[in-house]
């Protein structure tokens, strides 16, 4: 299973843009790029997939480049609410291993 | 809305209890499902691969005979933490793998306080 890291934390306030990149270099090339959200005491919620380039939803956008070897999540003008850990994951169909995410701490 | 219901949110008993965490699947498709084990302020550990029909595949270092689980139905994967001790207790997550590349969907967790 392709390993992960992010940084461990990161601090912003509200109203800006917020950038977490994860790093995938073993991703295998069926693999695809998933990221979580955890709030404590909840399961992880799903966020936002891609496979390659930019991928955009409601609530976020996915930045892959060409070598796929990391992404971005970028979560713009976040809130108070959006304090909580985020996750990458690399998986293909099947189990995931997670990393150890990224602690996003939202300051008023 | 949810896919995956997961019950009892939260279980406080004595040392040498026999828990059941049930994980049910809200679309009726669950043939693979996991479970994962958090302790504070970790990450998810995957202790054990779920499949509908068959035995479980559980992780290195988790114990099979300690953590039962029972896969009988595409709705329904139950754990089963047997005489568990103070050392168990953790928050225990289920997920239902997704379809082709679609991603995995997590239930809401089970607290469990071992006393």
């Amino acid at each position: 299973l392709a390993k992960t890291t992010q940084p461990i934390s990161m601090d912003s306030y509200e109203g800006q843009e917020v950038n977490i990149t994860c790093s995938h270099n073993n991703i295998a090339t069926n693999d695809y790029i998933t990221w979580y959200q955890q709030f404590p005491s909840q399961g992880p919620r799903f966020i936002i997939q891609g496979y390659k380039t930019k991928v955009t939803n409601e609530v976020a956008s996915l930045f892959i480049p060409a070598d796929r070897k990391s992404s971005t999540l970028s979560l713009p003008r976040v809130s108070l609410s959006d304090t909580a850990v985020y996750y990458c994951l690399v998986n293909n169909a099947g189990k995931s291993t997670f990393g150890d995410g990224t602690t996003l701490t939202v300051k008023p | 809305g949810a896919v995956v219901s997961q019950h009892p949110s939260r279980v406080i008993c004595k040392s040498g209890t026999s828990v059941k965490i049930e994980c049910r699947s809200l679309d009726f498709q669950a043939t693979t499902m996991f479970w994962y084990r958090q302790f504070p302020k970790q990450s998810l550990m995957l202790m054990a691969t779920s499949n509908e029909g068959s035995k479980a595949t559980y992780e290195q270092g988790v114990e099979k005979d300690k953590f039962l689980i029972n896969h009988a139905s595409l709705t329904l994967s139950t754990l089963t933490v047997t005489s568990a001790h103070p050392e168990d207790s953790s928050f225990y997550i289920c997920s239902e793998r997704g379809k082709g590349n679609q991603p995995q969907h997590f239930g809401d967790g089970t607290r469990l306080s071992i006393l």
